[in-house]
């Protein structure tokens, strides 16, 4: 079957460092990769996308591209803010209607 | 303003009490999905639809229903519920699922079933 595994969290950076979130799915066929996140005591939104094998997604200095040879999809940043910090979800998009989601990775920057 | 609505936002009850969640978007999207978000397991996808009168299964459906009679309302039915449905639910919509990939979330139903 279809499914995310993400880093689990949290992940606790002090600000301007480097971020990492590791993203591995399994699907079958061509899915395509988002990354949502979610402020406190809000729902998702998009961060973003990919499509396809090797198409990168970037958003708000964030990165994240499509590896179909290690099926990953990790999430990047080269200089974290305190205002980013949030719970962040890889996602897969199946069959253009079916969505599945990693369980999420908290990140705490501090001053 | 464009936006998902839900209601409501905070419900305890109990075991059987039938309850309906409502759902709403006035951005005249065709897709429409509901979700439950619990710890260690992130959101997984309970039911979903293409369009009126569409709907279908996700990861999740036992214990739910839905139904899709009008193009921006879609809610979500727990006829008998039980202590684990008691969870975090966010309906969401998206127009051009297929090119955009974008879902737009309401603020959640946070629901205890005790």
């Amino acid at each position: 079957g279809n499914s995310v595994t993400q880093m689990e969290g949290p992940v606790t950076l002090s600000e301007e460092a480097f971020l990492t979130i590791n993203c591995t799915y399994t699907a079958t066929g061509y899915p395509s990769l988002f990354w949502y996140v979610q402020y406190p005591g809000e729902g998702l939104q998009l961060l973003l996308k990919a499509t396809k094998a090797d198409d990168k997604g970037s958003n708000k200095g964030f990165e994240a591209t499509y590896r179909k040879e290690t099926t990953s999809f990790h999430l990047e940043k080269g200089s974290v803010q305190v205002s980013d910090s949030a719970v962040y979800f890889c996602a897969l998009l199946y069959n253009f209607n079916k969505f599945y989601f990693g369980s999420g990775t908290k990140l705490n920057v501090k001053p | 303003e464009a936006q998902v609505t839900q209601n409501p936002r905070y419900l305890i009850t109990v075991t059987g009490k039938k309850l309906t969640v409502t759902c709403s978007q006035n951005m005249n999207h065709e897709y429409m999905s509901w979700y439950r978000q619990d710890p260690g397991l992130g959101l997984r996808q309970i039911y979903y639809s293409m369009n009126v009168e569409v709907t279908d299964k996700g990861d999740v459906p036992e214990g739910y229903k839905v139904s899709r009679k009008e193009k921006r309302n879609f809610p979500l039915i727990l006829e008998s519920p039980s202590p684990n449905q008691t969870s975090l639910y966010f309906c969401a919509s998206s127009f051009e699922l297929a090119n955009t990939g974008e879902l737009f979330f309401g603020e959640g139903s946070r629901l205890t079933v005790l």
